[in-house]
């Protein structure tokens, strides 16, 4: 079977650096996705991986390690308004997303 | 309209009422999705279609029905609604370059009584 697993939530203070792991098997692998869901709203993409590697966008990067079938999302300098929950899908071989039930994030002054 | 439209927002439904949830994208996407998502549960895939004039079956299709005539509109149709249909749903629209994601609706929160 398809499996996503990410850490139900987290904890973090602001300013400082929190990292989201996401583990996941897959029939096939088409890439990657983070995205950003604020409570009552529609999720909002982060980032895409395809290749291993770094990502950087700004306060956010994400890391591909495809033979480890592993991700993370780190967050930088956090901000009250990062407080959400943070989605990671895998694109499998028939180009449909599979989701993760999602990581919240907590952030305290 | 910019991006996807949903309707309604929210709706209360009484149990055995037949309802269906609009969807409307104005950029033209081929490939368009229906999601539930449930507390502790990930997105789940009802139905999909590729291109107009198609539709698939996804994780979740049970009590669930499709059409998708045109390239804008990929309306959901609740036949006979169960509580265990309460849920946020999400419409969803996808270019053919994958590296781009989804883009979601602002969801529909449905509580059928």
């Amino acid at each position: 079977g398809q499996n996503i697993d990410q850490p139900t939530e987290m904890t973090a203070t602001e300013g400082a650096i929190v990292q989201i792991n996401c583990t996941y098997q897959t029939s096939g692998f088409n890439g990657l996705f983070w995205y950003q869901q604020h409570a009552g709203e529609a999720p909002t993409f982060l980032s895409y991986n395809v290749l291993d590697g770094l990502e950087e966008k700004g306060r956010f990067s994400s890391f591909l390690s495809r033979s480890k079938g592993y991700s993370y999302l780190l967050l930088k300098e956090l901000q009250m308004k990062d407080s959400a929950s943070y989605l990671c899908a895998v694109m499998d071989s028939n180009y449909q997303l599979i989701w993760g039930a999602g990581t919240k994030l907590i952030i305290k002054p | 309209i910019a991006g996807i439209t949903q309707a309604p927002t929210s709706q209360i439904l009484a149990a055995g009422r037949r309802m269906t949830l609009r969807c409307t994208q104005d950029m033209r996407h081929n490939a368009m999705y229906w999601y539930r998502q449930d507390l502790g549960l990930g997105l789940r895939l009802i139905h999909y279609s590729n291109t107009a004039g198609t539709t698939g079956k996804g994780e979740v299709p049970d009590g669930y029905s499709v059409s998708r005539a045109n390239t804008d509109d990929f309306p959901l149709t609740l036949a006979s609604a169960v509580p265990s249909q309460t849920s946020v749903y999400f419409c969803a629209s996808s270019e053919g370059d994958s590296r781009y994601g989804y883009t979601f609706g602002s969801g529909t929160r449905l509580t059928v009584v």
